[in-house]
């Protein structure tokens, strides 16, 4: 069974720097782009970047390429997004999913061109002083 | 591609038909269009992808249909477990995976 696990819930202080983690099972993991979505209290999903394990690889979305930094192991199937600097903005649930691609009639599939499944079960990231 | 769900909140009963509305800026291309369900307290689930696939273990009383600018999400008989969140996503440009604000379905 594919199984994205998060680390459990944070509570900051503004100007804190914090990484969270989502660790992958039941597939392989270096070979699956993972994408990142935040979601603020009472409101809808935001898709923050994804990365490929296998090479690092990395794309952003525009609203948070410099205000987080996602990487991963691919020898601990392990992927993360970390802040320097929190800010009460950043309060939120953040989830992790497997970026699935959808292939063109070519067979070429483009990263950023695709769905999440599935999901972890979510970070909840609070940031008060 | 900005993408607006109406109605923002559906009240029906178990067992009625609901149909959900996702309308884009600009036409999707390649009917690149997911459907999520989100029920309080857990994480989003994937319903349906290609704007009208259904994914693994999904009920066949959800159901996808669309293409361009007009998707729409059905449910044909409303089970107990439905009543949740439904957002929808397009993926049809690498420049900005883009989701839709969600429409409520509660019970009436």
């Amino acid at each position: 069974e594919v199984q994205l696990v998060q680390s459990g819930a944070e509570v900051k202080k503004p100007g804190e720097s914090l990484k969270i983690s989502c660790k992958g099972s039941g597939y392989n993991f270096a070979s699956d782009w993972i994408a990142w979505v935040r979601q603020r209290p009472g409101k809808g999903l935001e898709w923050m970047g994804i990365i490929y394990p296998g090479d690092s690889e990395t794309r952003y979305s525009p609203s948070f390429q410099g205000q987080v930094t996602i990487s991963a192991d691919k020898s601990t199937n392990t992927a993360y997004v970390q802040w320097t600097s929190l800010e009460a903005s950043d309060t939120a649930i953040y989830y992790c999913a497997r970026h699935e691609l959808a292939y063109d009639y070519d067979g070429i599939g483009t990263p950023g061109r695709g769905w999440f499944d599935p999901w972890g079960q979510g970070t909840l990231v609070t940031v008060s002083s | 591609i900005v993408l607006t769900q109406s109605p923002g909140t559906l009240s029906l009963s178990p067992g009625e038909r609901a149909t959900l509305s996702c309308r884009a800026s600009q036409s999707v291309s390649s009917s690149y269009l997911a459907w999520y369900q989100q029920k309080p307290g857990q994480a989003p689930r994937l319903l349906i992808y290609g704007a009208s696939s259904r994914a693994t273990g999904i009920p066949d009383r959800f159901s996808g249909s669309g293409s361009g600018t007009d998707f729409t999400l059905t449910i044909s008989r409303l089970e107990p477990e439905d009543f949740a969140v439904y957002y929808c996503q397009q993926y049809g440009t690498s420049r900005g995976l883009t989701f839709g604000g969600g429409t409520k379905v509660e019970i009436k």
